[in-house]
């Protein structure tokens, strides 16, 4: 069945600093590709999202990009705040439910 | 536009209790999702609804779990009777439309202990 492997955490960081977090994805088809977010106390948000092929997501000064050829959907953001300390969930959806990964804890020091 | 809300946020009970949860989905969403989200892990759909006709539950434990929506819009899941096991959060979900592509909007779910 479809499955979405991400790095594991936790991520420290500091302010200012460069994310990365990698994500892959095996499906039947070309499913859609997300970043949710999980700030602490509160439910999934949709981070950003790319349909096909190709396509950048973007949202708060986050991208990933949907590598077709890798499978791969990685998020980054140039410079971290700490208000970006969060939960974040990578997750596929093609011919079925969506499927997410475990996520990824990080954490921003000023 | 509010939100999805849900109902209790935090509940503790004994193993082979019973316990249900509520769930009221943005104005207008006729499709509605529960997961379940066990610490350190993504969510993972437990049953999907269209207005008040189930989608996908393949993956709800039917002997102890069950979930209704009757007139297409609140919906409520049950636990009867809990296990140590099903300690986790209880996401709900909705969206517009029934197509798998669309956005799902998240509640902030209800986190369940099992003593």
């Amino acid at each position: 069945g479809d499955s979405v492997t991400q790095m594991e955490g936790p991520v420290t960081l500091s302010e200012e600093a460069f994310l990365t977090i990698n994500c892959t994805y095996t499906a039947t088809g070309y499913p859609s590709l997300f970043w949710y977010v999980q700030y602490p106390g509160e439910g999934l948000q949709l981070l950003l999202k790319a349909t096909k092929a190709d396509d950048k997501g973007s949202n708060k000064g986050f991208e990933a990009t949907y590598r077709k050829e890798t499978t791969s959907f990685h998020l980054e953001k140039g410079s971290v705040q700490v208000s970006d300390s969060a939960v974040y969930f990578c997750a596929s959806q093609g011919n079925t439910p969506l499927v997410f990964g475990k996520g990824t804890r990080l954490s921003v020091i000023a | 536009e509010a939100g999805v809300a849900q109902s209790p946020r935090y509940k503790i009970i004994e193993k082979r209790q019973s316990v249900a949860f509520w769930c009221n989905p943005i104005s207008g969403h006729a499709t509605l999702y529960w997961y379940q989200q066990i610490l350190g892990q993504g969510p993972k759909l437990l049953i999907q609804f269209q207005n008040n006709g189930v989608v996908d539950d393949s993956q709800l434990p039917k002997d102890r779990f069950s979930a209704e929506r009757l007139k297409g819009v609140d919906s409520t899941l049950k636990i009867q009777p809990a296990k140590l096991e099903d300690s986790a959060v209880y996401l709900c979900a909705s969206g517009q439309s029934p197509g798998l592509r669309n956005e799902q909007f998240f509640g902030p779910g209800t986190r369940l202990t099992v003593l």
